[in-house]
């Protein structure tokens, strides 16, 4: 596609559930990053994908985030045992050369 | 470690007028690469303009312009004949060239621009 695409735009779920974000990127485009951004904050760094693998996981807060690039393109943030301070907007970023692209984010809100 | 400062929470301007939005930066990396972003209240990150630390000229695009002090380790967005539409949330953002800082932007924390009538 012509831009970045997250889906779902909004996800409301339950302390302790499971959720999956997913991220479409640019085609073509081999780096793809995900951010988290907080309530006035700037996005936060959490990992980074060269192609299929994690070439930089160091963001991720915990064992219970974890993300997977099995094809090289689409991007699945995972979360398990959602706590109420994982609500945030999460945001994907794809890269060829030097621009990033990002999505407009997945709004995640553990109630 | 690399890290951007945002000291602006919000700022007024009015429209027509140009306003500088600051940010200084912090970081060992000798190459670098600053960014400015906007994110309107859709939240997509919109790219603005890029600064390489070896660049001779400060970067323009458009009614955007980056002024860089490179010594001062500032790096402050300048928006001229500013528009109702530019009312938006601002991010600085830098990227190293070492290894664990070449992959991914740190951001500040964002200046919040309102532009009046």
């Amino acid at each position: 596609g012509a831009g970045v695409s997250q889906t779902p735009s909004n996800k409301v779920t339950e302390k302790g559930k499971y959720v999956e974000l997913r991220c479409d990127p640019i085609s073509g485009h081999t780096a793809l990053y995900w951010y988290r951004q907080s309530l006035g904050q700037g996005p936060e760094f959490l990992i980074y994908f060269q192609g299929t693998g994690a070439a930089d996981d160091s963001g991720l807060p915990n064992d219970r985030f974890f993300a997977v690039r099995p094809e090289g393109s689409v991007s699945t943030l995972k979360i398990q045992r959602t706590e109420r301070g994982d609500s945030a907007v999460y945001l994907c970023a794809s890269r060829r050369i030097y621009g990033y692209t990002f999505g407009s984010g997945t709004r995640l809100t553990v109630v | 470690a690399q890290k951007i400062t945002q000291t602006q929470p919000g700022m007024f301007v009015q429209e027509k007028e140009a306003v500088t939005l600051d940010c200084t930066y912090d970081t060992s990396d000798p190459s670098y690469g600053l960014f400015w972003y906007k994110q309107p209240s859709s939240g997509e990150m919109i790219f603005l303009i890029y600064q390489g630390s070896y660049d001779q000229q400060n970067a323009t695009e458009g009614r955007y312009s980056l002024n860089f002090q490179k010594a001062r380790k500032s790096a402050n967005l300048v928006i001229s004949a500013s528009q109702l539409g530019d009312s938006a949330m601002y991010f600085c953002a830098m990227r190293g060239r070492n290894t664990g800082t070449a992959s991914k932007l740190t951001f500040g924390t964002g200046t919040r621009l309102q532009v009046t009538l």
